[in-house]
């Protein structure tokens, strides 16, 4: 059973960048996959992009081909999602989610993370 | 790009039996994953591979594809049971990205 933790609200001015990371524990890190989804205000969910740290991988999603970083460190367990040019739509909340080889889909999803954008 | 397309809002009287759908092109050759999302909480994956339930799911919850459409049923719903509900496949055009569909509010009157 993964538990997932993400890092706590931001707020940030428009132009500017946010980091937000997601600590894996209770499982063996790279047996899984880490997916990003934001969900805007009264919205539905969003896939940014996943990262395979067993391959060293990352894939954005179609929307967010120009402005996203996804990475992960094993060392230290953690995922993470770089958004830079942030702009007033980017005003979310982000998910970090997990599946393993065997999973359907997101078995394992972390507590959101608010970035608010405003100047 | 694929696209899911469901209906925005359900309502079903308690003991009732809700049915959400998701339409999508030849939904019924991919695998479907269905999510709930209570309000200020992350979403939580009830039906994975079109049909299975994670331990811990009720059988009350159940999932169907055929054709263009998936279908979620919940049967003898229950004031818990209110929440949005959203689909997800695998889109293997495009380098297996998750879709999601626009998520369904499921009212229990």
């Amino acid at each position: 059973q993964v538990q997932l933790v993400q890092s706590a609200a931001e707020v940030k001015k428009p132009g500017s960048s946010v980091k937000v990371s997601c600590k894996a524990s209770g499982g063996t890190f790279s047996s899984y996959t880490f997916v990003w989804v934001r969900q805007a205000p009264g919205q539905g969910l969003e896939w940014m992009g996943r990262v395979v740290p067993l391959f060293h991988t990352s894939t954005n999603g179609q929307n967010f081909q120009d402005r996203v970083t996804i990475s992960a460190d094993e060392s230290t367990s953690t995922a993470f999602l770089d958004l830079s040019s942030l702009r007033s739509e980017d005003t979310a909340t982000y998910y970090c989610a997990a599946y393993s080889a065997t999973s359907g889909g997101l078995d394992y999803w972390g507590q959101g993370t608010l970035v608010i954008v405003s100047s | 790009s694929y696209v899911l397309t469901q209906p925005p809002s359900v309502s079903v009287a308690p003991g009732k039996t809700a049915r959400i759908t998701c339409g999508g092109n030849n939904i019924g050759s991919k695998s479907v994953q269905w999510y709930q999302q209570k309000p200020g909480q992350a979403p939580f994956l009830v039906i994975y591979y079109d049909t299975d339930r994670p331990s811990g799911i009720p059988d009350r919850f159940s999932g169907s594809t055929s054709g263009n459409t998936a279908t979620l049923t919940i049967s003898r719903v229950e004031a818990g049971d209110e929440a949005d509900y959203y689909c997800q496949v695998w889109d293997t055009s495009a380098d297996h990205e998750g879709v999601f569909g626009g998520g369904t509010k499921l009212t229990v009157l």
